[in-house]
């Protein structure tokens, strides 16, 4: 089974930090994603990526960025925190052309003080 | 942008009883996610269908492609059925999915 793996269940980080939130693929997946879901307002999505090193912005992406130096490993940054990004961050990948096989994360439970 | 409408937002239903949640949507699509997302975050692709019916165990997804309109149907329901389902349309040439708001689903022993 794909397995998409994120580093950290819960996480509290003060506002002004600068947060890495990993994810971690083991299917050879093209294509990989980070979500953000809040209540009410379902499930957002804040970049994703086609390839290595290759990224773009999806609907929500102002406040974060990201890095994909290998095709397994998808990084979402959080500059510097604040207290509207505390939320639940999911990411997910699937394969290219079928889209299929679309796998997401346990999600991380983000919380900024 | 594709406008992805559930129904209803909230269904309690007791064990055994059939249920179906609805999924609209407003533009034309290449396929379609049903996801489960239970308490605690993770969520889980039941189905990506792109036309007619799929069925896996006693859930039963169907689309209709020409009325843009998606309907997930669950046989005698359990207390385990109970979850978030989100329908997620995906346009043509790309793989980025649309989201509706889900539907939680409580199911009474």
């Amino acid at each position: 089974d794909v397995k998409v793996t994120q580093s950290s269940r819960y996480l509290v980080k003060r506002t002004g930090e600068k947060v890495f939130l990993e994810c971690v693929q083991d299917m050879d997946h093209e294509n990989m994603f980070w979500y953000r879901q809040d209540p009410g307002l379902g499930l957002r999505l804040i970049y994703f990526s086609y390839d290595v090193k290759m990224k773009e912005k999806g609907d929500i992406p102002e406040g974060y960025s990201v890095s994909r130096e290998k095709k397994e490993r998808f990084s979402l940054i959080l500059e510097s925190a604040s207290t509207n990004q505390t939320s639940m961050y999911l990411c997910a990948s699937s394969l290219s052309i079928s889209g299929g096989g679309y796998t997401f994360g346990s999600g991380t439970r983000l919380t900024v003080v | 942008k594709n406008e992805v409408e559930q129904s209803p937002q909230n269904l309690t239903a007791q064990e055994g009883e059939f249920i179906t949640i609805n999924c609209s949507y407003s533009v034309g699509i290449s396929a379609l996610h049903w996801l489960q997302q239970h308490p605690g975050g993770g969520i889980v692709s039941l189905f990506m269908l792109s036309s007619g019916k799929k069925k896996h165990g006693r859930l039963i997804a169907t689309i209709n492609i020409q009325e843009k309109h998606s309907s997930l149907h669950i046989t005698a329901s359990h207390p385990r059925d109970s979850a978030v389902y989100i329908c997620a349309p995906r346009g043509f040439g790309n793989e980025k999915l649309t989201f509706g708001t889900g539907t939680r689903l409580t199911i009474i022993p």
